[in-house]
């Protein structure tokens, strides 16, 4: 079983729609989550940074960590097509100096 | 956050060739890494560049093949040796700061014939 469990897609949804990206992952001693998003030819951009369970909001970004079901979500409401990308998970044990452990990344594009 | 810029931003080479790849960050940061990101694979981390001393390398990579850098606190160089065209990928910087996230460089692009 991989560490991180990422549906790569692809999804496509129309313009206004709620997304809901997820991934499940099998280390219980993660503790920092994160959301990057990569647009084509670019390096990962970060969306959404999480410690522990709960949730974070960002503007039209939800952040959800469920730590007792090992698994994490990211809504993205009103989507747009600039919001149209691949958006990675990864999580990491410590919040400094420790690798991260990525998701295969969920390709979503938004038609207009 | 730090801006980070790789060089080349792509490249083409012939295998059994060596190519380096330079990562600079406008800031010192604590920490450095290389990633690998190959097709339908998720992002994976080849070595931590630790400044002044050897790499720490992941399970997999090896320091005979990618020899890392860091003479400072603002600049590593990632070098692939020996290529085939197995080592096409995508090769990324990341840096990061005590107790905050890491930020990834738009990364090298790199197709071996």
């Amino acid at each position: 079983q991989k560490e991180v469990e990422q549906d790569p897609g692809p999804l496509s949804v129309p313009e206004g729609a709620i997304v809901s990206l997820n991934c499940t992952y099998s280390n219980s001693a993660f503790q920092y989550f994160m959301w990057y998003r990569q647009y084509s030819r670019k390096g990962p951009e970060l969306l959404m940074y999480t410690y522990s369970s709960g949730n974070k909001e960002d503007g039209r970004f939800t952040a959800q960590v469920d730590k007792s079901s090992k698994y994490i979500s990211l809504f993205i409401r009103d989507s747009q097509p600039s919001d149209s990308a691949t958006y990675l998970c990864a999580m990491s044990r410590q919040g400094g100096s420790e690798k991260l452990v990525f998701g295969k990344g969920t390709k979503l594009t938004v038609n207009p | 956050s730090a801006v980070i810029s790789q060089k080349p931003s792509r490249d083409i080479c012939q295998r059994g060739t060596s190519l380096t790849i330079q990562c600079q960050v406008d800031s010192q940061v604590t920490m450095m890494f290389w990633y690998r990101q190959q097709p339908g694979q998720s992002l994976t981390l080849i070595a931590t560049a630790n400044q002044g001393s050897e790499a720490t390398y992941e399970s997999g990579f090896v320091i005979d093949k990618f020899p890392i850098s860091r003479p400072n606190l603002t600049f590593s160089t990632l070098t692939v040796s020996n290529m085939s065209p197995e080592d096409s990928s995508i090769y990324l910087c990341s840096v990061q700061d005590i107790n905050q996230p890491q930020h990834f460089g738009d990364g090298t692009r790199l197709s071996i014939l």
